[in-house]
């Protein structure tokens, strides 16, 4: 598709349940990120993925927190046994490469996740 | 530390005024981003820099390498530009992490 779609729009999940969010990237872009906004503007970096395979994890809670992106199939960034603190907005991004000048990031329209 | 910071916080500007929102970074980067989200949450990649300067209908958008600092300009600005303008950059030695500044929320004012 020619945006990057993300489902749900809102998530609602109480405290202790897992909760999985999904990201289809635009076709033909190779790179699938990852970012969490907590309040209005502090953005954090979970993860990356070059096409199926994990390119950059340094910013994921590993113990609760998985991705995947797999072939033919949505990505999806998973939350096991939720806290309070994981309510955010969750940002999928994708783009065709890195390393060119003018490779910008697309992103969907988030997932916002609360955890009563 | 790496760190990205911007200036001013907060800006409100009348239409038709010249804007220029600043980001500053530590240490040497890839890349840098400069984003807009809207008030209702969408955000919209404006350009990607490694150097020099860029431009896109009213937005430019510059880089000086050396003195680890870009500048956003927004040419006779209008109401719609009103959203928050976010610069993110890619610390050299990192694989794809982005570092985000806090943003600039621009009000834009009839």
């Amino acid at each position: 598709g020619e945006e990057v779609a993300q489902t749900p729009k809102h998530l609602v999940r109480g405290e202790g349940q897992k909760a999985k969010l999904y990201c289809a990237p635009i076709k033909g872009h190779s790179y699938v990120f990852w970012y969490q906004q907590v309040l209005k503007n502090e953005f954090k970096f979970l993860i990356s993925f070059q096409n199926e395979n994990v390119f950059d994890e340094t910013g994921m809670p590993k113990e609760r927190f998985s991705a995947k992106c797999l072939p033919n199939s949505p990505c999806s960034l998973e939350i096991q046994a939720t806290k309070l603190e994981d309510s955010a907005v969750y940002f999928c991004a994708s783009s065709p490469g890195l390393r060119r000048s003018g490779e910008k990031l697309f992103f969907g329209s988030g997932t916002q996740l609360s955890v009563l | 530390k790496n760190e990205v910071e911007q200036s001013p916080q907060n800006l409100t500007a009348q239409e038709g005024e010249f804007i220029t929102i600043n980001c500053s970074y530590s240490v040497g980067i890839s890349a840098l981003h400069w984003l807009q989200q809207h008030p209702g949450g969408g955000i919209v990649s404006l350009f990607m820099l490694s150097s020099g300067k860029k431009k896109h209908g009213r937005l430019i958008a510059t880089i000086n390498i050396q003195e680890k600092h870009s500048s956003l300009h927004i040419t006779a600005s209008h109401p719609r530009d009103s959203a928050v303008y976010i610069c993110a950059v890619r610390f050299t030695g990192t694989a794809s992490k982005l570092t985000f500044g806090t943003g600039t929320r621009l009000q834009v004012t009839l």
